[in-house]
This record gives structure tokens, sequence and C-alpha cells, in this order.
């Protein structure tokens, strides 16, 4: 399974764009890109998932470089609430169906 | 759609007695479930694989007699901790696979051994 490298921490205020990257330099063929978000006490929530090139949808944009060795996660217009930890998880492919193996996450701060 | 419920979200225990945390999927199937465990301010550690009918598969260094993973039907998956101890007090949270390698996680549930 491939290992991912995030930054441990990012801040931002409100209103902003931001960016998160993730390396995953050993991703598979087969293998998705998938992000996470995941508020204190709570279990994670599907992001936005995808495989290579740009997906959108009403909450994010991903950014898949062609080597896909590396991602990005793009939210627009933070608010406070999106203040949470953000995991990328690289797998699913070559059956390994669903195992994922999480980093460390990216903590957000989202200030006003 | 693609829910998970997990029960009970928190509880409390004495030392030396054993709690049982269920994971349902609501609204679809799954034959393959998956539970973590996760400390304060860590990242969420997969202990194990959930497999509908068959023996639980085991992360390294995860005690599988600890442990006690039971996945009867396509909808529910249990996990028991044995014997629980100050040690176990943790946050554990199961996810489903709903397809299309997309997990869909439940809630999870705070133990604390007293």
């Amino acid at each position: 399974l491939a290992k991912t490298t995030q930054p441990i921490s990012m801040d931002s205020y409100e209103g902003q764009e931001v960016n998160i990257t993730c390396s995953h330099n050993n991703i598979a063929t087969n293998d998705y890109i998938t992000w996470y978000q995941q508020f204190p006490s709570q279990g994670p929530r599907f992001i936005i998932q995808g495989y290579k090139t740009k997906v959108t949808n009403e909450v994010a944009s991903l950014f898949i470089p062609a080597d896909r060795k590396s991602s990005t996660l793009s939210l627009p217009r933070v608010s406070l609430s999106d203040t949470a930890v953000y995991y990328c998880l690289v797998g699913g492919g070559s059956g390994n169906t669903g195992k994922l193996i999480f980093g460390q996450g990216t903590t957000l701060q989202v200030k006003p | 759609g693609a829910v998970v419920s997990q029960h009970p979200s928190w509880v409390i225990c004495k030392s030396g007695t054993s709690v049982k945390i269920e994971c349902r999927s609501l609204d679809f199937q799954a034959t393959t479930m998956f539970w973590y465990r996760q400390f304060p301010k860590q990242s969420l550690m997969l202990m194990a694989t959930s497999n509908e009918g068959s023996k639980a598969t085991y992360e390294q260094g995860v005690e599988k007699d600890k442990f006690l993973i039971n996945h009867a039907s396509l909808t529910l998956s249990t996990l028991t901790v044995t014997s629980a101890h100050p040690e176990d007090s943790s946050f554990y949270i199961c996810s489903a696979d709903r397809g299309a390698n997309v997990l869909t996680f439940g809630a999870g549930s705070r133990l604390t051994v007293l």
C-alpha cells in the first residue's frame, strides 16, 4: 500500500482558498486517491476521490498531475467549520479495495 | 445513502470486563468492514479487516484474542475488547466498503476503561 506524506498543519483565514498537497510516490497503477475529513471525536467523512487529472464536487476540487505521484485538495473559500484534520489516502487497486492506511493527516486551522 | 451506524458511541467499563462495539451498514451490504483505533491527537490505526462469513484479518501487532471480531451478516460486524484494561482506552472506529473504492465510516466509539 502506498505511503502518503502531507504537511502536519496549515493555517488559513475565513474566505481564503486552501490547497493541501499530498505526496504518494509509490502509488500503484490501479490505486485511487481519496481525501477524508475528520472532526474531533467523529469518524472520517468522505470528501472527494480521483484517479487522474481534475475532479470537482460541491465541496472541493482534487488536482492530480499526470504522474499521479502527488495530489492537491483545494477547498474554496474556507469557513471556521472547515477546521479539521484532512487525510489523503491511496489504495483500492490490486485487490486491496477498502484497505486504507491512514497517514498523519493535515490539521487545518481556519481563523476568523 | 451509505450510512454506517456504530454503537455505543461511548462506554465506560471496569478493568477486566469485556466490551462489545457494533458496526452496522444501514442501507447497503458490506462484505468487508474495517476496524480502527485512534489515540488523542494521532491518526487512525488499522486494526483488522472484518470479512463476512470468515475470520478477520488482523494487522501486525494486534492481538486477535484480545480484540475479537465477528462479521456474521452482510450488515453487521462486532468488535469485542476482552478483559479490557486502561491501556485499551481509545476511540474505536469502523468503516464499511460501499464500493467504488470509497469507505463509509461510523461515528466512532469512545472506550474508557477504569
